[in-house]
């Protein structure tokens, strides 16, 4: 089982610019969460999808972020603009909703100049 | 609200010496309890869990009990080795919901 992919996996990048990150979940997984690392605030939750629907984006931050779930295989986290408070490790996690346990990807590291 | 404490590092031993981080909670119902490891550059890893009080998880050499009484599931591990140096998160999933409710994490550095 490959586990979840995400990319890239580093990205530096000019304030302002647009930044697109991406997560595949583990095949036959219908829970995906999108979460923010940083050293101040810890590991946050920015949005929950239940099959492919999102359930809860109470922690996005602001309307700079977007996250969208295509289908069963893909999802994006979309910053636009980008500021340097966004740099950041970035997480996808999915998981079998029957279950609890989260499997989580390497994380993107952004950088936000 | 529901919320993980765990204790500050870092966390500094010898190989070989006995390992222990305090995790507390509180929680509405009857949560599950996880600890997650994440070693440097890499995503979080689960390295143990329990569903019910008693229960106690185990992995690799690390051992943890959930006790109702006193809100806790400490980490503790008799031998640490140098490979074991990681950040160590704490987490608390209350049943029937998505959401997990993460510690702090705490940082073991483990010296030869």
């Amino acid at each position: 089982d490959a586990g979840v992919i995400q990319s890239p996996r580093h990205e530096v990048t000019e304030m302002g610019q647009e930044v697109t990150l991406r997560c595949k979940p583990i095949s036959g997984h219908n829970s995906l969460f999108w979460y923010r690392q940083t050293m101040m605030r810890g590991l946050e939750l920015l949005i929950y999808f239940n099959n492919n629907v999102p359930i809860d984006d109470s922690g996005m931050p602001e309307d700079r972020f977007s996250a969208k779930m295509p289908n069963a295989s893909f999802s994006t986290l979309k910053i636009q603009p980008s500021e340097p408070r966004d740099s950041a490790v970035y997480f996808c996690a999915s998981k079998i909703a029957v279950y609890n346990e989260q499997f989580f990807g390497p994380g993107t590291r952004l950088t936000v100049l | 609200g529901d919320s993980v404490t765990q204790m500050e590092g870092p966390v500094t031993l010898s190989e070989e010496a006995f390992l222990t981080i305090n995790c507390t909670y509180t929680a509405t119902g009857y949560p599950s309890l996880f600890w997650y490891v994440q070693y440097p550059g890499e995503g979080l890893q689960l390295l143990l869990k329990a569903t019910k009080a008693d229960d106690k998880g185990s992995n690799k050499g690390f051992e943890a009990t959930y006790r109702k009484e006193t809100t806790s599931f400490h980490l503790e591990k008799g031998s640490v080795q140098v490979s074991d140096s990681a950040v160590y998160f704490c987490a608390l999933s209350v049943g029937g919901t998505y959401k997990y409710i993460f510690g702090t994490g705490t940082r073991l550095k483990v010296l030869a």
